[in-house]
């Protein structure tokens, strides 16, 4: 079972350019959600779906957009980086949005923006 | 805005038992309590869940007291390989539960010492 798969694992960008980390699940679950996380921040909710077609804001959601065209995929985009959104963004999903699931997390990317 | 309170880190040695207490004075009455663990360069991984009272896996027992105010993640005999950020999860901040928003706190460091 491959579970959540985030692509790429590293990327350095310049600051200005845009890019878009791939996040993709095969277990059909209804809700995934993007986190990032900073030296001492903890995660922090970055956009979530709680199905295709649906998303919404987290605690963090300036500079990133998000879609969910299909129930397997939720790219992260980010239009124009900046310095500051250097840090390790993990993708998570789950059955459904409540709180009795377990959330399945990808293994991170790595972005430096420099 | 955070809905849990953890200690930001803890020490222990090898073969004792650490508990690790989470604060979450607003939970929400369907709201569960789980924790994840999360080792370097890696994802968060679930560790064990709970609504009230007790529960025991393999690796962990949780204690939730009948407010459900706040939790005790307890880990038994720990060795080397518990070194880890330790995250409890309640849910959304603001609402009254289930709207997908899943908020992390800061986690707890443990550093398990020969």
């Amino acid at each position: 079972n491959a579970g959540v798969t985030q692509t790429p694992k590293f990327q350095v960008l310049k600051t200005g350019q845009s890019m878009t980390l791939q996040c993709a699940q095969d277990m059909n679950h209804e809700y995934m959600s993007w986190y990032r996380q900073d030296p001492g921040m903890g995660l922090r909710l970055i956009h979530y779906s709680v199905g295709a077609g649906i998303t919404d804001q987290g605690e963090v959601p300036n500079g990133y957009n998000v879609s969910r065209s299909t129930t397997e995929d939720f790219p992260l985009r980010l239009l124009s980086a900046a310095p500051s959104q250097t840090s390790v963004y993990f993708c998570a999903s789950s059955w459904t949005k409540t709180t009795n699931e377990k959330l399945f997390f990808g293994s991170g990317t790595q972005l430096s923006v420099l | 805005l955070a809905k849990t309170t953890q200690p930001i880190s803890m020490d222990s040695y090898e073969g004792q038992e650490v508990n690790i207490t989470c604060s979450h004075n607003n939970i929400a009455t369907n709201d569960y309590i789980t924790w994840y663990q999360q080792f370097p360069s890696q994802g968060p991984r679930f560790i064990i869940q709970g609504y009230k009272t007790k529960v025991t896996n393999e690796v962990a027992s949780l204690f939730i007291p009948a407010d459900r105010k706040s939790s005790t993640l307890s880990l038994p005999r720990v060795s080397l390989s518990d070194t880890a950020v330790y995250y409890c999860l309640v849910g959304d901040p603001h609402g009254s539960g289930n709207t997908g928003k899943l908020i992390f706190g800061q986690g707890t460091t443990l550093q398990v010492k020969p």
